[in-house]
């Protein structure tokens, strides 16, 4: 079984500071793990994955995430924000390598102010 | 090389009236993955198919839901009788081969039932 705790609904920071969205994970399994970003009304655009190679995974647009076994987790991270980064972030995951389905947290909605 | 590609974008119909939902896969995948997502909430699984074959309904509500995958043409999202729960946005996700990385997911479907 494997599951995703996405542990804040709504973030807010103001442009130019620091991002952080929390996710833990669980799973029986070596997972793999992704973060999706979704616009109002749009589809699901994916930022990064970790799928058993480097720990810190680099993405688009500026984020990242680092793995770390020891404590489940796979935040997300980025330095500076920008407005259009207001959206729904979903933290995901699957088993690596099988025909596993995905797993998606609650979401986390970055509010972002001037 | 044109993404996943899923028609109607959106969709109204009346209570008790079918849906037929289409995802075209990006061209070499093989394997695609139905989500729901109701207002306000994550994607929640709903079924893995390969061509011809139903690989994990697990998520499919027991009536009036229904997918395929024929050996030619898309893949669809069958919802009978429909009642104002179903209203969601439905996506569909493809891949070359199962699980891992190589997920791509379309703009989803936006049913509304009346």
């Amino acid at each position: 079984a494997q599951s995703v705790t996405q542990l804040d609904s709504h973030v807010s920071v103001s442009e130019g500071t620091p991002v952080l969205l929390r996710c833990n994970y669980s799973s029986s399994y070596s997972p793999s793990l992704f973060w999706y970003v979704q616009h109002p009304n749009k589809g699901l655009q994916l930022l990064l994955k970790y799928t058993s190679a480097a720990t810190l995974v680099k993405g688009i647009n500026g984020f990242e995430a680092e793995f770390k076994k020891s404590e489940t987790s796979f935040h997300l991270t980025k330095p500076s924000a920008h407005m259009s980064d207001a959206a729904e972030y979903f933290c995901v995951v699957t088993v690596t390598g099988t025909a596993s389905k995905l797993t998606f947290g609650t979401g986390t909605r970055l509010q972002v102010t001037l | 090389n044109a993404g996943v590609m899923q028609n109607p974008r959106h969709l109204v119909r009346r209570r008790g009236q079918e849906a037929r939902l289409r995802c075209s896969p990006m061209k070499g995948h093989s394997h695609v993955y139905w989500y729901r997502q109701l207002p306000e909430e994550g994607l929640k699984f709903m079924v893995y198919l390969q061509k011809e074959n139903i690989i994990d309904e697990s998520g499919m509500p027991k009536e009036r839901f229904s997918a395929e995958f024929p050996k030619e043409g898309p893949s669809i999202l069958r919802i009978q009788q429909v009642v104002r729960g179903d209203s969601a946005a439905y996506f569909c996700a493809s891949s070359p081969g199962p699980g891992g990385s190589g997920y791509t997911f379309g703009s989803g479907t936006r049913l509304t039932v009346v």
